[in-house]
């Protein structure tokens, strides 16, 4: 069975880096073209995705956060690490992780969230 | 960055319905376009990926389409359960965007 689930502060103060850790169970980053997402969402809103892992050799970031974020991998702990430096009022969401896997379709693989952990709300305040 | 408009924000419907959503890529994205579920209170579940592939486990009522830059969700009979917000995602190109979101409500 996969699982994933996330673990980090409840509050985080402005300035702050705000670190979340995902916990990975039934498969392995990195075989078969599965990875590990971050996805947030603030309170009753969409959703946004944040970036990507499949190794320490291959990540992406989403573009307007890029320089603020990190994310690794421990393969030894399956845990995967999201950074998110200089946090303001605007980074208050649920976070979440979430398997990415290649899904086949006649145009080829298609990437897709398929197995997502329960979330872990953080908020920023002063 | 693609952005994805769904349509409407939200809609009243009864149990029973024929219900139709739709999202509409700004630019081509050919099919990478993925549908997810989403109750109040509870995780994102992935419905539909490739705008048409069913994920394994879902209700056979749900079905996705393409029409160049337009996807469809469909719900062929609405049920009690699917009351809930829906997101459509590309993965396309990066950034891998989101929808704003539908949300379908009991009449």
């Amino acid at each position: 069975q996969v699982t994933l689930k996330e673990s980090g502060p409840v509050l985080v103060k402005p300035t702050e880096t705000l670190t979340l850790t995902c916990f990975v169970s039934g498969f392995s980053v990195g075989n078969g073209r599965m990875g590990v997402a971050w996805i947030r969402q603030p309170p009753g809103k969409a959703l946004e995705w944040l970036a990507y892992i499949f190794s320490n050799a291959e990540k992406i970031y989403t573009t307007s956060l890029q320089d603020r974020l990190s994310i690794s991998e421990d393969t030894s702990k399956s845990q995967v690490v999201l950074s998110v430096t200089n946090v303001d009022l605007g980074d208050t969401a649920t976070y979440y992780c979430a398997r990415i896997v290649a899904g086949e379709s006649p145009m080829g693989f298609v990437y897709a969230f398929d197995v997502w952990g329960q979330g872990t709300m953080v908020t920023v305040a002063s | 960055d693609i952005q994805l408009t769904q349509s409407p924000s939200s809609l009243s419907a009864s149990v029973g319905d024929r219900v139709t959503l739709t999202c509409r890529a700004s630019q081509s994205i050919s099919s990478f376009l993925n549908w997810y579920q989403q109750k109040p209170g509870e995780v994102p579940k992935l419905l539909i990926y490739a705008a048409s592939t069913l994920q394994g486990g879902v209700p056979s009522r749900f079905s996705g389409s393409r029409s160049g830059t337009d996807f469809t969700l469909t719900i062929s009979s609405l049920q009690p359960e699917d009351f809930a917000s829906y997101y459509c995602q590309q993965s396309y190109s990066i950034p891998y965007t989101f929808g704003q979101g539908t949300q379908v409500e009991i009449k």
